[in-house]
């Protein structure tokens, strides 16, 4: 099982941005997969999990509106999407593989998103 | 949302001794099938965190066993029956029974 996320990226503020995470050696249907955020320092947040199967996606409420996640399955990739970037943004986001009967068992190696204001 | 603290905030261990990290939640993580809905991670300098129990006292694949975890409801516990060099990170609970799902605050772990 590995996930792969994208490179860093360099945004001002108010731009857009997708970044994502490409998943082999399992089967998607069967596990969520998840998108998380590490601000400099500080601890981990869920932003948001997704079902690829069917799409079934659980926002965390204080991200939603501001982030979008959404699957590509013909590809095996999930993506995590801003429309309009903060200065608050920059963080570490990981993606990682989820049931809640087997835990996180399986994390990217994170994307650093750094805004500038 | 569920709040989940932790303690101590950060503890340094003498190589070869035991150490103990608390997690309490503000409301029960115990489902009605059984399980509680509590994991532990530990994120290493610079690395991706890694799951070392779930379902609050299930080992996670390749986890050595001096890795343990216990409790229910509301009051779990992760203990390390002897701390080994590359224990050394940030140790997080985390509760799955409802999304938002959320961690503690986080336990550093030093080796004195």
């Amino acid at each position: 099982v590995q996930l792969v996320q994208s490179g860093a990226e360099v945004k001002n503020t108010g731009e857009s941005l997708q970044i994502s995470c490409q998943a082999s050696g399992y089967n998607l249907n069967y596990y969520w997969i998840g998108w998380l955020r590490q601000m400099p320092g500080k601890g981990l947040e869920w932003l948001g999990i997704i079902y690829p199967r069917d799409s079934d996606t659980r926002y965390n409420p204080s991200f939603q509106g501001h982030v979008s996640i959404s699957v590509a399955q013909s590809s095996n990739t999930a993506y995590l999407q801003w429309r309009s970037l903060r200065a608050s943004d920059t963080a570490i986001y990981f993606c990682a593989r989820h049931t809640p009967q087997t835990g996180t068992d399986f994390w990217g190696q994170g994307t650093l998103v750094t805004v500038f204001s | 949302d569920i709040v989940m603290t932790q303690s101590p905030l950060s503890l340094a261990v003498t190589p070869g001794e035991p150490a103990s990290i608390s997690c309490r939640s503000s409301q029960s993580l115990l489902h009605s099938d059984g399980n509680n809905y509590l994991d532990w991670y530990l994120q290493k300098p610079g690395k991706s965190p890694q799951l070392l129990i779930y379902l609050g006292s299930n080992r996670a694949s390749g986890v050595p066993d001096r890795f343990s975890g216990s409790g229910s409801g509301t009051d779990f516990t992760l203990k390390i029956s002897r701390v080994e060099a590359e224990d050394v990170g940030i140790y997080y609970c985390m509760q799955d029974l409802q999304m938002a799902y959320t961690f503690g605050q986080g336990t550093k772990l030093d080796i004195k």
